[in-house]
């Protein structure tokens, strides 16, 4: 069973770079049938899917980020990133690693326990 | 992009009820669509993909169905540990948008 676990720092600052990582156990990163995802939910709101990093490493973002969404995969840590660039309060959420396998991508079958990033000066 | 609405965005009901939300593509996504429940504080949890593919361990009185542009997600009978949050996604072209969302709380 895949276990997914986020880390990073709980408050950036407005303007800066938001980094997370997501640690995977019980099944490698570099496996064919997974996909890697990172989704964000603002407190007290729905679910916004950000984008997804695939085993080979191409890479697939939500156009409405603007492109400040760079998601990357470590496959010697058996990790994957995510880092947002030029934050402001609006991107303050819990943010979720998943995952999901098989042959529909965007299917969540797995999820990290969530961590929430507030972005303040 | 595909705009994924939910209705209603709450429902109150009782334990033993039969209930039933919806969710609406703004185009054909064929079955290419999930159901999410999520408890306070809690990750959500995939209940049901391709529109009507139980995954394991899910109870059997959940249920979906539907194709195209128009979904339903059945509890036959609602249990306490019911109460939550329901959410529709579709993956059938990225972004894998979500609904709303749907709270269920209790009458």
């Amino acid at each position: 069973q895949l276990q997914l676990q986020e880390s990073g720092p709980g408050l950036v600052e407005p303007s800066q770079t938001l980094s997370l990582t997501c640690t995977v156990s019980g099944g490698s990163i570099d496996g064919s049938s997974y996909y890697w995802d990172w989704i964000r939910q603002p407190p007290g709101k729905g679910l916004e899917w950000m984008g997804s990093v695939y085993h080979s490493g191409t890479t697939n973002d939500n156009p409405s980020l603007k492109s400040r969404v760079t998601i990357s995969v470590d496959t010697s840590r058996n990790q994957f990133s995510l880092k947002v660039s030029s934050v402001t309060a609006a991107d303050t959420a819990v943010y979720y690693c998943a995952s999901g396998h098989g042959g529909n991508p965007g299917t969540v079958h797995y999820w990290g326990q969530g961590t929430l990033v507030t972005v303040s000066s | 992009d595909i705009q994924m609405t939910q209705s209603p965005s709450s429902l109150s009901a009782s334990v033993g009820d039969r209930v039933t939300i919806t969710c609406r593509a703004s185009q054909s996504i064929s079955i290419y669509l999930n159901w999410y429940q999520q408890k306070p504080g809690k990750a959500p949890k995939l209940l049901v993909s391709a529109a009507a593919s139980l995954q394991s361990g899910v109870p059997s009185r959940f249920s979906g169905s539907g194709s195209g542009t128009d979904f339903t997600l059945t509890i036959s009978s609602l249990q306490p540990e019911d109460f939550a949050t329901y959410y529709c996604q579709q993956s059938y072209s990225a972004p894998y948008s979500f609904g709303q969302g749907t709270k269920l709380e209790i009458k």
